[in-house]
């Protein structure tokens, strides 16, 4: 079954501390995207792709990076965690008519 | 630039009654966007809801109906009786014309009391 999934699906780290977020798709998509939900907000667009080693930024890339080394891949780096960086991030993969399927979230706690 | 506006939550409704949750749109990369709601229950990911993708139409499911209305700009929806089960976070959007970039309301939550 197609399907978008996440890991870890919570983490907790420490702040100036190095994060990375995987997600993985069998959906054979071409694009991918980053967001990242606070309570209370809707979802915000951090990097997205559609092409595997390529990526762009979106409307909060400041303290992220993203890296897509598949069409199936693409993980976001947090550097330096920060306390503001605490949040829900969603990956989602979608198509050409713009229908995107997410995965089920990942809980990251920077302390 | 495109934006979604949508009920503030949280939305309280008993069993049995129905609910509207209000959406309206600004699309200004687009004369008429694709349009969304996606749905996220407890512990899980967003997940579509339903869409449309030509103005004027009506799209439904799971007993949800929303219409795009271009004159109003909104995508309303509404559901003639809800269950316990609705109890999520509902999401408006738009799709915008550059990458294939979706534009998300912050999110309304429902609580359907029993």
């Amino acid at each position: 079954e197609a399907a978008v999934t996440q890991s870890p699906r919570s983490k907790v780290a420490v702040t100036g501390g190095k994060v990375t977020l995987s997600c993985h798709q069998t959906n054979n998509h071409d694009y991918m995207y980053w967001y990242r939900q606070d309570t209370g907000h809707g979802l915000r667009l951090i990097h997205y792709s559609y092409v595997a080693d390529s990526t762009e930024k979106g409307d909060i890339p400041d303290g992220y990076k993203a890296s897509r080394p598949s069409q199936e891949n693409f993980s976001l780096i947090l550097e330096l965690a920060s306390l503001s960086q605490t949040a829900v991030y969603f990956c989602a993969s979608g198509t050409a008519e713009t229908e995107q399927f997410f995965g089920p979230g990942t809980r990251l706690t920077v302390l | 630039g495109d934006s979604v506006t949508q009920t503030e939550g949280p939305v309280t409704v008993s069993e049995s009654e129905s609910l509207i949750i209000n959406c309206t749109y600004s699309a200004t990369s687009i004369a008429y966007p694709n349009l969304f709601w996606y749905v996220r229950y407890p512990g899980e990911g967003l997940q579509l809801l339903l869409k449309v993708i030509t103005a004027g139409q009506k799209g439904s499911s799971r007993g949800f109906e929303a219409t795009y209305n271009k004159e109003t700009t909104s995508f309303h929806l509404q559901k003639a009786s809800v269950q316990e089960s609705d109890s999520a976070v509902y999401y408006c959007a738009l799709a915008s014309n550059s990458n294939n970039r979706i534009f998300f309301g912050d999110g309304t939550q429902l609580v359907v009391k029993p």
